[in-house]
C-alpha cells in the first residue's frame, strides 16, 4: 500500500540558507501535518493543512511557511536557516474530514535536515 | 493544557521478559490514543489505537495497551521482549483538535 512519501530524505544546508521539503501524502488522504524532531526529543507539531488550507498552527518558526497545492502534496520551506533547525521533520497524512474522528495518522519516514 | 507523561526515559529488559511502558495523559474528557515506535533513524510507526469501547487494545507485534480512565493512563505492554524491540516508544493523543501530541518518548534498550 502507498504511504506517505517525504522528498528528499537527507539535506544539508548552510546557515542562513533556505530549503524546501515536499511530502505526498497518502492518496484519498486530505489532511497533511508536518512535525519537527530534534535530536533526543519528541515530535513537535508545527502545521496542518486540510483541503489545502491551513488548518492548525504549532511552534512554527516566522521563518518557515508551508502550503498544501492542488495535488494534496505540501512543501515546507525554510528560510534564514539556524543550526537549531537542524532536525529530522516528519510528514503525516489522515483522512480526517475536517474534524479529527480518529482516523490513523500515518507518518512518513522523515527528512534529516542538517545546517551547518 | 493537554499533556503526555511517560515518565521512564530509559528502560533495559532482557530479551524474553515481559515490559511495560507507562504512559499518562492530562485532558479533561478521554482523548484518542496513540502508541508509536520509532526505530533509529527511521520514521513513526503506529503500534495501537484506543478510541472508544474495549480498554484492552491490541495492536502490532504483540504489543497491547490497557486505558485506565480513573488513572488517566494508557500503558503498553508486552508479555515477551525481541531484541527487536529495541527502539523509542511514543505515546501520543489526540485531544480534541486534530493534530497529535507526543510525550517525550521511552528508549527501550534489550539484552540479549
Amino acid at each position: 500500500a502507498a504511504g506517505v512519501i517525504q522528498s528528499p530524505r537527507h539535506l544539508i544546508k548552510e546557515k542562513r540558507e533556505t530549503a524546501t521539503l515536499k511530502c505526498y501524502p497518502i492518496p484519498r488522504h486530505d489532511t497533511v501535518y508536518w512535525y519537527q524532531q530534534g535530536p533526543g526529543q519528541d515530535p513537535q507539531f508545527l502545521i496542518s493543512f486540510y483541503e489545502k488550507m491551513q488548518s492548525d498552527k504549532g511552534s512554527i518558526p516566522d521563518r518557515f511557511s508551508a502550503q498544501q497545492f492542488s495535488d494534496y502534496h505540501s512543501e515546507l520551506n525554510m528560510s534564514s536557516l539556524e543550526l537549531g533547525d537542524s532536525a529530522l521533520y516528519f510528514c503525516a497524512s489522515s483522512s480526517s474530514g475536517g474534524r479529527y474522528s480518529g482516523n490513523t495518522i500515518y507518518f512518513g519516514e522523515g527528512s534529516w535536515l542538517t545546517v551547518v | 493544557a493537554q499533556s503526555v507523561t511517560q515518565p521512564d526515559i530509559h528502560i533495559t529488559v532482557s530479551e524474553g521478559a515481559s515490559l511495560e511502558l507507562r504512559c499518562n495523559y492530562s485532558y479533561g474528557a478521554t482523548p484518542y490514543l496513540f502508541w508509536y515506535v520509532q526505530s533509529p533513524g527511521q520514521g513513526l510507526q503506529l503500534l495501537l489505537k484506543y478510541f472508544s469501547g474495549d480498554t484492552l487494545v491490541q495492536g502490532i507485534k504483540g504489543f497491547e495497551a490497557e486505558f485506565k480512565r480513573s488513572q488517566s493512563s494508557f500503558n503498553l505492554r508486552k508479555p515477551s521482549v525481541h531484541w527487536s524491540d529495541a527502539a523509542e516508544y511514543f505515546c501520543a493523543v489526540v485531544p480534541g483538535t486534530d493534530k497529535l501530541i507526543f510525550g517525550t518518548g521511552t528508549r527501550l534498550q534489550v539484552f540479549p
